[in-house]
């Protein structure tokens, strides 16, 4: 049973330029969840799908950001313009749905907005 | 409002000693989900222990061990016979009764277990 995965691992980018990132969950799995975790602090909640529909978006998702999960299965999470602010690692996590269910984590994908 | 404190920044620790981790939580509901995860150097985030609130039972794993005391609102987190491996940033987190899952979590301890 394959995991969590995220493409690319890294991304480098220049500020003002549009960036899009991968999640492909566990197979099985009908919620995927977005975080972002910034240098020193702990995992921010971003954003979360169940199925294709997108339940819940964090005040920390500005519009320049948009989160997709188009046929229930993989997601991408598009930040436009960049900036600088933007920097940090980008987790994704699936999990099946249920009252406190776990979630497991992908191994991230750290943007570096120059 | 929901929050996770976890007043350890840095632990710094000689293989073979135990460690604690500390976790303080607030929240309202009375369902709610607590959780460690541990994060190598390499990023992930992975997945150690789940509590639910109703469970009061501490549970050992090995060298793992916790703590869930309600009435502190503490999930502490005890390695025993530390060894370098368990080298990482450790978070709590908590999950509150609602629907949604998302996780809320704490700013991390470091700990550092030295040959």
């Amino acid at each position: 049973d394959t995991g969590v995965s995220q493409d690319p691992r890294h991304k480098i980018t220049k500020r003002g330029q549009n960036v899009t990132f991968r999640c492909d969950p566990i197979s099985e799995h009908n919620r995927l969840y977005w975080y972002r975790q910034t240098l020193g602090q702990g995992p921010e909640f971003l954003t979360y799908f169940q199925n294709e529909a997108q339940l819940e978006k964090s005040r920390l998702l500005s519009d320049r950001f948009s989160a997709e999960r188009p046929k229930g299965s993989f997601s991408t999470l598009e930040i436009q313009r960049t900036e600088q602010g933007d920097s940090a690692m980008y987790l994704c996590a699936s999990s099946l749905v249920g009252t406190g269910e776990t979630q497991y984590f992908g191994p991230g994908t750290r943007l570096l907005v120059l | 409002a929901q929050k996770v404190t976890q007043a350890q920044t840095e632990i710094s620790v000689v293989e073979k000693e135990d460690v604690t981790l500390d976790c303080v939580y607030e929240t309202r509901d009375t369902t709610y989900y607590l959780f460690w995860y541990k994060q190598p150097p390499s990023g992930e985030l992975v997945f150690l222990i789940r509590r639910n609130s109703f469970d009061e039972q501490n549970e050992i794993s090995g060298r793992y061990s916790w703590n869930f005391q309600k009435s502190t609102s503490s999930f502490n987190f005890t390695i025993t016979a530390s060894q370098v491996v368990d080298s990482a940033v450790y978070f709590c987190a908590l999950s509150e009764g609602s629907n949604t899952g998302k996780l809320i979590f704490g700013q991390g301890t470091t700990l550092q277990v030295k040959p």
